[in-house]
């Protein structure tokens, strides 16, 4: 199973700032992910993080709220825009390898961002 | 559109109790089914994965089953412990390339 790392774990912003979260797996991965889940919610997809081009985004997210880079098949980076209360959540990356036939999904340990 | 539904939404078991967590879906057509287990504040930790073609799973005291074509799956936890408390989620995923889908999940607290 893939291990993956993410920062910061947690984080309090204040609001119409930024942050960027950070996701390192330590194998080469096909598929990476972020997720939202706000609180006492269940997962909701934002996009897929594509290696070398822009990212594809879930109904009701775009790319200037929540611009994605993935610059290698190891690391991907979210960030959350011009934040609002709103956003406070807990931001999960996600990995999958397309060449397993079993296609199992594996997570970060997720990024908790308060926003006052 | 697939959808995912996990009951009940809160279980409360004392030590040592053996129980189920059901998950329904609508679409019967499903490529794998996914467990996971998730601690208050953390990410999602896989539990156990069965593929379409599977009945069902096991690891130590955990067994998921899967009937596909009345869309459902449980997780049966044996000999319940403390540490077994937190939130268990299942995720559906439809095709090879397509997307999980997940449950609301099911908050299972195991008391001493």
């Amino acid at each position: 199973s893939a291990v993956i790392s993410q920062k910061p774990s947690r984080d309090i912003c204040q609001r119409g700032t930024s942050l960027t979260i950070q996701c390192q797996v330590d194998s080469q991965v096909t598929m990476m992910f972020w997720y939202r889940q706000q609180p006492g919610q269940s997962l909701t997809l934002i996009a897929t993080a594509n290696q070398g081009s822009e990212a594809t985004y879930e109904s009701g997210f775009v790319i200037d709220k929540f611009p994605i880079s993935r610059p290698n098949l190891t690391f991907s980076t979210l960030t959350v825009s011009n934040m609002s209360p709103e956003d406070s959540s807990i931001y999960l990356c996600s990995v999958e390898d397309l060449e397993s036939v079993a296609r199992e999904q594996f997570f970060g340990p997720g990024t908790r961002l308060t926003v006052l | 559109k697939q959808e995912v539904t996990q009951i009940p939404a809160a279980l409360s078991v004392p030590e040592g109790e053996n129980l189920v967590l059901n998950c329904s879906f609508t679409d019967s057509a499903i490529y794998n089914l996914q467990w996971f287990r998730q601690d208050p504040g953390k990410g999602l930790t896989s539990l156990l994965l069965i593929q379409s073609s599977q009945r069902e799973q096991t690891s130590g005291r955990l067994n998921a089953s899967l009937d596909k074509s009345s869309g459902r799956s449980t997780l049966y936890i044996a000999a319940s412990q403390p540490g077994d408390s937190a939130t268990y989620l299942c995720a559906v995923r439809n095709t090879n390339a397509g997307k999980s889908t997940f449950g609301d999940g099911t908050t299972l607290t195991v008391k001493p």
